[in-house]
């Protein structure tokens, strides 16, 4: 149990065009979610948490408006990267935390994204 | 959250047990020890976790000392798919304590044949 997978699970697109990230949990419902980054031969830096039916809280550094978080339901968010560019290009990775359950988060297979 | 310590890379014969140190020398008493492990282009997956009390599951065994200070992941037998970078994360567990985790550099470990 406990499965969260992404779609897709790679997408190559032309600078300047918007690209949407599924992340699901498939057996389980999640109250919150978190969205990761990862740039080559680096570690995993969050970027932000969603919470299911409010707004997703942000880490510094990151803009808001460039990476839009939906998170409409408890199996469901959604990070759309908004007019990209080649330094968005990077592994992006969510995960997201049993509603009530044990503590661990339950981690996606990542997205990789190439802009060209 | 507790910052961690982890050497950078370490090697392991498969078939032998992989001790995977890690330092949290400013832990303090509400902070669980976690573990995760991230393989090639996957995402992270969890190991186990612990706030005192050695821990086993079927993945591995966690020894944490008893001052807290630092705690030893141990794979008791490698095998090569268990080559990963392997991540110690200390932060306060349970509830809705945070739940965000902060992830270090890791430790990457090479099971060779």
């Amino acid at each position: 149990g406990a499965v969260v997978s992404q779609h897709p699970s790679w997408v190559i697109c032309k600078s300047g065009t918007s690209v949407k990230i599924e992340c699901r949990s498939l057996d389980f419902q999640a109250t919150t979610m978190f969205w990761y980054r990862q740039f080559p031969k680096q570690s995993l830096m969050l970027m932000a948490t969603s919470n299911e039916g409010s707004k997703a809280t942000y880490e510094q550094g990151v803009e808001k408006d460039k990476f839009l978080i939906n998170h409409a339901s408890l199996t469901l968010s959604t990070l759309t990267v908004t007019s990209a560019h080649p330094e968005d290009s990077s592994f992006y990775i969510c995960s997201a935390r049993l509603a009530g359950g044990p503590d661990e988060q339950f981690f996606g297979p990542g997205t990789r994204l190439t802009v060209l | 959250d507790a910052k961690t310590t982890q050497p950078t890379s370490m090697d392991c014969a498969e078939g032998r047990a992989a001790n995977l140190p890690c330092n949290h020398s400013t832990i303090s008493g509400n902070e669980y020890v976690y573990w995760y492990r991230q393989i090639h282009s996957q995402g992270p997956q969890y190991i186990i976790h612990g706030l005192k009390n050695n821990e086993t599951n079927e993945m591995a065994s966690l020894i944490i000392t008893e001052d807290r200070k630092s705690s030893t992941l141990i794979l008791p037998h490698a095998t090569l798919r268990d080559t990963a970078v392997y991540y110690c994360i200390v932060r306060v567990g349970g509830g809705n304590a945070g739940n965000m985790l902060t992830f270090g550099g890791g430790t990457r470990l090479m099971v060779k044949p």
